[in-house]
This record gives structure tokens, C-alpha cells and sequence, in this order.
């Protein structure tokens, strides 16, 4: 069975403070995706990371997928009260299983001004 | 870009009766649906899995007779929560992904927006 673990689960920093998110896995997954969600919406996807190594940055974020591509992070930089929500990772399982994703617990960021 | 749209977004209902909810894929053809349930704050509970025309494959400890799931087109899949209960109420979301080789567009999978069901 394939998890992810996630931390950590809960989060409460002031703006302009840097926080780093992490998921670790045993399993190896083709590809790992994060997610930051809204209260009542849907996810909605930041960033796939794929190759071993990777590392993607989207504005104040960075995301990095691990060597093995068992772990993945997510570090923010100078977090901003619009940053507040919940942030998912997932892992894309393996193939011939409808490529479900394996998720993390996610990570309930507050940012206070 | 591709998009889910869920419906109702939120749906209150008496105990004891069922409610559907509905996911559409706009612009492109959902060959699989995911649906999930979610608490607050908390993560995604993967429900079942289900393919267009096929039967939907349940996660363990999920009551299929209960949770009726549809996939009946490549554009439509609906979740029915039959004979609802208090402990029913939660945050619903689908997730669709369309078929084809597994590719760098494919890595993506669309969310609904969620709906809020909450029985009284």
C-alpha cells in the first residue's frame, strides 16, 4: 500500500515568515502533484513535479521532487496572508490502476498579517 | 483549460432521503471519475473509482449500495447518497481524468468545485 506522509498538518506564521511543507513516501511514484484548496471549493493544481531532482518555482513558491521521487517539499518565501488555505500533495500511483492519487494529509496554513 | 462543473455546490436534505450529484467535464472526455469525501480541514477521502460504462470500483469500508455512482457517459458522472443520514454530511468532490497515453498533458486531474451536503 502506497502512503504519503505529510507535515506538517498544521501551520499558523505571521507574514513574511518563510515555511517549507514536506511529503515522504517509501514508494516511489511516477509523478507528484500539490494542491492548494479554498474552504468549499474544489483543489486546484500549482505544480506536477516528474523527474528525480526537479525543482519548479512558481512566483514565492518552490517546489522540489527528491532524487528518488519518493518526497517531494514545498517551500513559500515572505508568506502572505493570501497564501492562507489548505495545501495537498499526491502522488500518482501505479499505472494500470486508473492512476488514482495516493494524498497526503495536507497542511492547514494560516498566515496573520 | 479543462473543467468540472459539480452540482448542487451545497444541498440540504431530510433524513432518510437520497440526493445526485452531478459531474460534468466541459471540454473533454472524463474517462475516469474520481470521487472523493472530505472533513474540514482535513485531506481527500478517495470513495470510488469509476470508468466510463463500466461499474465503479469502491474503496475499502465504503458502502456501494449506499453510495450509488453512475458513469454512464464520457461526460457525465453522478453520486447518489441513498437514504442519507447525519453522519452523511460532508464535503463531496469529483475529480475527472481523461484517457489516452499518459502524458505530460495527462498528468493533471480536474477537480469539481465540491458540494457541501449536509442532512438534517
Amino acid at each position: 500500500t502506497q502512503l504519503l506522509e505529510q507535515s506538517p498538518q498544521f501551520l499558523s506564521i505571521q507574514e513574511g515568515e518563510n515555511l517549507t511543507v514536506y511529503c515522504n513516501s517509501s514508494s516511489v511514484f511516477s509523478s507528484l502533484q500539490w494542491y492548494r484548496q479554498e474552504p468549499g471549493e474544489g483543489p486546484v493544481l500549482l505544480v506536477t513535479v516528474v523527474t528525480g531532482g526537479e525543482v519548479k518555482k512558481l512566483k514565492r513558491l518552490t517546489f522540489q521532487f527528491g532524487d528518488a521521487r519518493k518526497d517531494s517539499s514545498l517551500h513559500i518565501t515572505a508568506a502572505q496572508p493570501g497564501d492562507t488555505g489548505l495545501y495537498l500533495c499526491a502522488g500518482a500511483g501505479n499505472a494500470g490502476n486508473n492512476r488514482k492519487l495516493i494524498w497526503g494529509l495536507g497542511t492547514s496554513l494560516a498566515v496573520n498579517p | 483549460g479543462a473543467v468540472v462543473s459539480q452540482h448542487p455546490s451545497r444541498v440540504i436534505c431530510k433524513s432518510g432521503t437520497s440526493v445526485k450529484i452531478e459531474c460534468r467535464s466541459l471540454d473533454f472526455q472524463a474517462t475516469t471519475m474520481f470521487w472523493y469525501r472530505q472533513f474540514p480541514k482535513q485531506s481527500l477521502m478517495l470513495m470510488a473509482t469509476s470508468n466510463e460504462g463500466s461499474k465503479a470500483t469502491y474503496e475499502q469500508g465504503v458502502e456501494k449500495d449506499k453510495f450509488l455512482i453512475n458513469h454512464a457517459s464520457l461526460t457525465l458522472s453522478t453520486l447518489t447518497v441513498t437514504s442519507a443520514h447525519p453522519e452523511d454530511s460532508s464535503f463531496y468532490i469529483c475529480s475527472a481524468r481523461s484517457g489516452g497515453v499518459w502524458g505530460p498533458l495527462n498528468y493533471g486531474y480536474t477537480f469539481g468545485s465540491g458540494t457541501r451536503l449536509t442532512v438534517v
